[in-house]
């Protein structure tokens, strides 16, 4: 079994600053890692995952997140972040043999100008 | 396209109605998921059909119904729900394979007065 943990229910960051997402995990398997966005009333919008290789991860928006397998990690980043990133942001894990995603608690991350 | 498709997006019923949510892919994928997700809550998962065979139930009461009438369609049948059962529904659909990523829907709006 897995479990996922969001360090920080919200976030609150100027436009432009950077942020940081923290995201750790727990599992006694090889995992997959996962970072969906939630905007108001609407449906989870995959940002990034990490299969395998590279443990910095690029995805859409300009968001990044690198995989720490020592440290149990997988912290999401933007250098700079817009008013439109507001949103919540789920970390998620999957066994490599089995396919139900755990979710952590979700961080909400609100941009101010 | 990564496209997932859900209708209605919102519904109100009676604890006595009956009713039905829709969810339709056409990437292909053979993997199709239901979750309910409560406010300021991660999504659960409730169901999964994997090549239109439900292969899991996460225990969810039998008033809620699940179908998949074939790869493309999963539906939600509804019958005398409860309050509680007021929630955003999600369907997700992934490839079925060991490395694959579930891409979720807009959801559905579900108030039971």
């Amino acid at each position: 079994a897995q479990s996922v943990t969001q360090l920080d229910s919200q976030v609150p960051v100027f436009e432009e600053a950077p942020v940081e997402l923290r995201c750790n995990y727990s599992s006694s398997v090889s995992v997959y890692l996962f970072w969906y966005v939630q905007y108001p009333n609407q449906g989870l919008q995959l940002l990034l995952k990490y299969l395998s290789g590279s443990t910095l991860v690029k995805g859409i928006n300009g968001f990044e997140a690198e995989f720490n397998k020592s440290q149990t990690s997988f912290h999401l980043r933007k250098p700079s972040v817009h008013i439109s990133d507001t949103a919540e942001y789920f970390c998620a894990v999957r066994g490599t043999s089995y396919g139900k995603l755990t979710f952590g608690q979700g961080t909400i991350l609100t941009v101010h100008p | 396209d990564t496209e997932v498709t859900q209708t209605p997006k919102h519904l109100v019923m009676g604890m006595t109605n009956k009713k039905s949510l829709k969810c339709e892919q056409h990437m292909g994928h053979r993997a199709m998921y239901w979750y309910k997700q409560k406010a300021k809550k991660p999504p659960e998962l409730m169901f999964v059909y994997s090549y239109e065979k439900l292969s899991i139930n996460e225990s969810v009461p039998s008033r809620f119904s699940p179908e998949c009438p074939n790869s493309s369609l999963l539906n939600l049948h509804l019958h005398a729900l409860q309050p509680e059962d007021s929630a955003l529904y999600l369907c997700a659909s992934s490839q079925g394979t060991s490395e694959d990523t579930q891409y979720f829907g807009p959801g559905t709006r579900l108030t039971v007065l």
